[in-house]
C-alpha cells in the first residue's frame, strides 16, 4: 500500500499570505497525485489533478507541482474562503489512498 | 454533474445496508466509480471502486468480504451493499466519479453529497 504523508497537519495563516502543503509518497507514483479541498460539512472538491493540472473552475491562486514521491500544493495570496482541510490522493496503484489532511485556518 | 446519494441510516452491529448513487450530467457507463468514507472527525478513506463496465471491482482490506460494489449502467446507478456491519464502519459515505473508465491512473473528480451510516446498538 502506498502511504501518503502530508505536512504540516495544521497551518494558521493570515489573508494574502502564501500557503505551501507537501505530500510525500512512500514509493514513486509518477504524476498520479491529486489534491482536494474539503470545507466543514461539505463534500471534497477536486482542485488539482495529475500533480499540476488545475481542475475546471478552480481559482488560479491554487497550483500544484512535483512528481515521483514529492508533491506540493501552493495557495498564493490566501483568501478567507480558503479555510478548509486539504487532502492529497494517489491513483497510481490499488488500494487507492489519501493523505491524512492539512487543516488551514485563517488568522 | 450531480451525484445524488440515497440509503444510509442507523443499523445494528452485524446488520446490512445498501447505499445508492444516481449520477447525472455525464455518460455514467464511461467512467469508473468509487465509494470513499469519512469517520466522524477523521480523514478520507477509500472503500471500493468499480470500472466503467463493472467488469472489475476492488476493495479496501477493511471491507473486503463484507461490502460489495456494483453498478447498473442501464439505470445509471451505483450501489454499495454493506453486510456484517461493525461500529468502525460508522462514517459519512461518499460516491465519487473518476476521470476515466479505469479505477487506477484516473483521478476522482466529482463527489456526491454524502450519506451517514451509523452502526450502533
Amino acid at each position: 500500500e502506498i502511504v501518503l504523508t502530508q505536512s504540516p497537519d495544521f497551518q494558521s495563516v493570515t489573508p494574502k499570505e502564501k500557503v505551501t502543503i507537501t505530500c510525500r509518497a512512500s514509493q514513486s507514483i509518477g504524476y498520479n497525485l491529486h489534491w482536494y479541498q474539503q470545507k466543514p460539512d461539505q463534500s471534497p472538491k477536486l482542485l488539482i489533478k495529475y500533480a499540476s493540472q488545475p481542475f475546471s473552475g478552480v481559482p488560479s491562486r491554487f497550483s500544484g507541482s512535483g512528481s515521483g514521491t514529492d508533491f506540493t500544493l501552493t495557495i498564493n495570496s490566501l483568501e478567507a474562503e480558503d479555510a478548509a482541510t486539504y487532502y492529497c490522493h494517489q491513483s497510481s496503484s490499488l488500494p487507492l489512498t489519501f493523505g491524512g489532511g492539512t487543516k488551514v485556518e485563517i488568522k | 454533474v450531480q451525484l445524488l446519494q440515497s440509503g444510509g441510516g442507523l443499523v445494528q452491529p452485524g446488520g446490512s445496508l445498501r447505499l445508492s448513487c444516481a449520477p447525472s450530467g455525464f455518460t455514467f457507463s464511461a467512467y469508473a466509480m468509487s465509494w470513499v468514507r469519512q469517520a466522524p472527525g477523521k480523514g478520507l478513506e477509500w472503500v471500493s471502486a468499480i470500472s466503467d463496465s463493472g467488469g472489475s471491482a476492488h476493495y479496501a482490506d477493511s471491507v473486503k468480504g463484507r461490502f460489495t460494489i456494483s453498478r447498473d449502467n442501464s439505470k445509471n446507478t451505483l450501489y454499495l451493499q454493506m453486510n456484517s456491519l461493525r461500529a468502525e464502519d460508522t462514517a459519512v459515505y461518499y460516491c465519487a466519479s473518476h476521470t476515466g473508465g479505469n479505477v487506477v491512473v484516473t483521478a476522482i473528480d466529482y463527489w456526491g453529497q454524502g450519506t451517514l451510516v451509523t452502526v450502533s446498538s
